[in-house]
Formats: structure tokens, sequence, C-alpha cells
């Protein structure tokens, strides 16, 4: 199975700050790669897909980058509706496997 | 508008049998792959299966190979989630989800919308 090793588990921004989250796979996932977000109390919504593509609707502050094994989400100027959980999630080979989860919260 | 609504969760005994649906609305349902999503409370994300447009291709994790059987009904724009022998491991909020693909250098598949949730508790 592929494991997706997220971090950092948790971090506090302040409002306006820009935030990175890494995941890195255990073997190479050609940027078949998302990313959702997940507050409290509620389902998962994505954010990123094919690693850098954003889904319609989402604001552009959110951004992903990266190949190979290592990707990253960036927040460009943190929001309070931006507090959340954030988990990454590769689709390259069943099973498909998430990251843990970073508990994104305001400073 | 996308709506995915699932049902049929609820206090279990270890042992026994349950079975999910997730009602589909506001798209095409036999033209998407469809998959579960478990989240054990307080934990992060874990798939459980997909199952392809037609149904004739299902995947499973390991771990519920042999006890759960992913199905649909595209007449009645329906999933289903059947479990069998539970254990308290399998305590979760199950989630129905759509998934997508994006055709780039390769296919690149994402799950865009799901549902709220329903919680499967498995305890005597």
């Amino acid at each position: 199975d592929i494991q997706m090793t997220q971090s950092p588990a948790s971090l506090s921004a302040s409002l306006g700050e820009t935030v990175s989250i890494e995941c890195l796979a255990s073997e190479g996932i050609s940027n078949d790669l998302a990313w959702y977000q997940q507050k409290s109390g509620k389902s998962p919504q994505l954010l990123i897909y094919a690693a850098s593509r954003l889904q319609d609707g989402v604001p552009s502050r959110f951004s992903g980058s990266g190949s190979g094994t290592r990707y990253s989400l960036k927040i460009s100027g943190m929001q309070p509706e931006d507090e959340a959980d954030y988990f990454c999630q590769q689709s390259y080979k069943y099973p498909l496997t998430f990251g843990s989860g970073t508990k994104l919260e305001i400073k | 508008e996308v709506q995915l609504v699932e049902s049929g969760g609820g206090l279990v005994q270890p042992g026994r049998s349950l079975k999910l649906s997730c009602a589909a609305s506001g798209f095409t349902y036999s033209n998407y792959v469809m998959a579960w999503v478990r989240q054990a409370p307080t934990k992060g994300l874990e798939w459980v299966a997909s199952i392809s447009t037609g149904g004739g291709n299902t995947y499973y994790r390991d771990s519920v190979k042999g006890r759960f059987t992913i199905s649909r009904d595209n007449a009645k724009n329906t999933l289903y989630l059947q479990i069998d022998s539970l254990r308290s491991e399998d305590t979760a909020t199950y989630y129905c989800a759509k998934a997508d693909v994006y055709y780039g250098l390769l296919p690149y598949w994402y799950f865009d919308f799901w549902g709220p949730g329903t919680m499967v508790t498995v305890s005597s």
C-alpha cells in the first residue's frame, strides 16, 4: 500500500499568514493527488485535484504543487473560514490512501 | 445541484449485519464511479470500497474484503454497502462519495462530492 505521510499534524496561523501543508508518498504517485478540507462536524470538500488543479468554487488563495513523492498545499493569506482539518489522498494505486490530516487553527 | 444522502446507520451488536444506502441526485448517476469512505471518531479518513459505473468492477480495502459488499442500482440512483460480521473497529461515520476524473497526462481521480455521512456504532 502507498503510505501518505502528512505534516505537520497541527499548526496555528495568524490571519493573513501563508501556511503550507506537506504530503510525502511512500512511492511516486505521478501527481495523482487530491487535497480536501473538512470543517468540524462536516463532510470533506475537495480543494485541489491532480496535485495542482483548483476545484471550481474554491478560493484562489488555495494552491497545490509537487511531483514524484512530495506534494504540498499552500494557503496564501489565512482567513477565519480556513480553520479546518486538511487531508491529502492518492488515487494512483488501490487501496486509495489518505494522509493522517493536519488541524489548522487560527492563532 | 449534486446531492448524496446516506442512510441506514445505527447501533449494532458485534457480528451482526447492516446495509447502508446512498441516494444520489443532481447528476447522471450511472456515468460515475462511486465509493464509500469512513472516518472513525476523532480519526482520519479511510477509503473502504469503490464501484465502477455499471457495477461490474468493485474494489475493497483488505480489512473489509469478504465482509463488505458495495453495489449500486442505476435505475434507482442508489449506492449500497452491505456490512456483515461487524466489528468494533468498523465504528465510524460512513460517507458516500462521487468520483470524477481529469484527463491530463494520466487519468487523475478524485472525490468531488460527499454526502453528510451516516454513523455506524458497533457495540454490545
